[in-house]
């Protein structure tokens, strides 16, 4: 079965300071990932999201994502964070079948929520 | 622009009272989710539809019910609501294939006094 396991539940920062929010799955078969944001009061958002092909994703907002197979991580980083990136992240995993079409549903992690602070 | 519609984004209801919570999608999707979000939880899947008239549970699908009678509507059903339902709850669409990912409602957020 697939998990996700995102390491911090809070990550304050300061404005136009980087960020990284970490994302772990776990899984025996090969994946599609995805970050979603959740800006306060409202639903969920694609960021970004990682397929095939080159590992590092580029999304929304300024935000990219590596995959890392080998780790079994999707971290999602920005290089400058602003006080509208305040929200809470989620990272979601879909497995994929022997023919490649995805098995199941996306399972989501707990989400991190990113604090920017002036 | 595609949308998937939550029909109240706040709702304060009674224990025991039946409780529908509306989901309206205008993208065709075949698949539609419920689910609820708690602090320090994520989001939790409480059941599922690939098609009209078929649900599947998820993950908590205690004291909930679902309705899928046309492809665009999927309704959430609390048959007797309890403290415990006191919840924000999300729903989401896609198409057959995952690579679009899902689409998200604004949620509404439930509470049972």
């Amino acid at each position: 079965a697939q998990s996700v396991t995102q390491l911090d539940s809070q990550v304050p920062v300061f404005e136009e300071a980087p960020v990284e929010l970490r994302c772990n799955y776990s899984s025996s078969v090969s994946v599609y990932l995805f970050w979603y944001v959740q800006y306060p009061n409202q639903g969920l958002q694609l960021l970004l999201k990682y397929l095939s092909g080159s590992t590092l994703v580029k999304g929304i907002n300024g935000f990219e994502a590596e995959f890392n197979k080998s780790q079994t991580s999707f971290h999602l980083r920005k290089p400058s964070v602003h006080i509208s990136d305040t929200a809470e992240y989620f990272c979601a995993v879909t497995a994929l079948g022997y023919y490649g079409g995805s098995q199941g549903n996306l399972i989501f992690g707990k989400g991190t929520k990113l604090s920017v602070k002036p | 622009d595609v949308k998937v519609t939550q029909s109240s984004r706040y709702l304060v209801k009674r224990t025991g009272e039946k409780v529908f919570l509306e989901c309206v999608q205008d993208m065709d999707h075949e698949n539609m989710f419920w689910y609820r979000q708690d602090p320090g939880l994520g989001l939790r899947l409480i059941y599922f539809s690939y098609d009209v008239k078929m649900k599947e549970k998820g993950d908590i699908p205690e004291g909930y019910s679902v309705s899928r009678e046309k492809k665009e509507r999927f309704s959430l059903i609390l048959e007797s609501a309890s403290t415990n339902q006191t919840s924000m709850y999300l729903c989401a669409s896609k198409i057959g294939d995952d690579s679009y990912g899902y689409t998200f409602g604004s949620g509404t957020r439930l509470t049972v006094v």
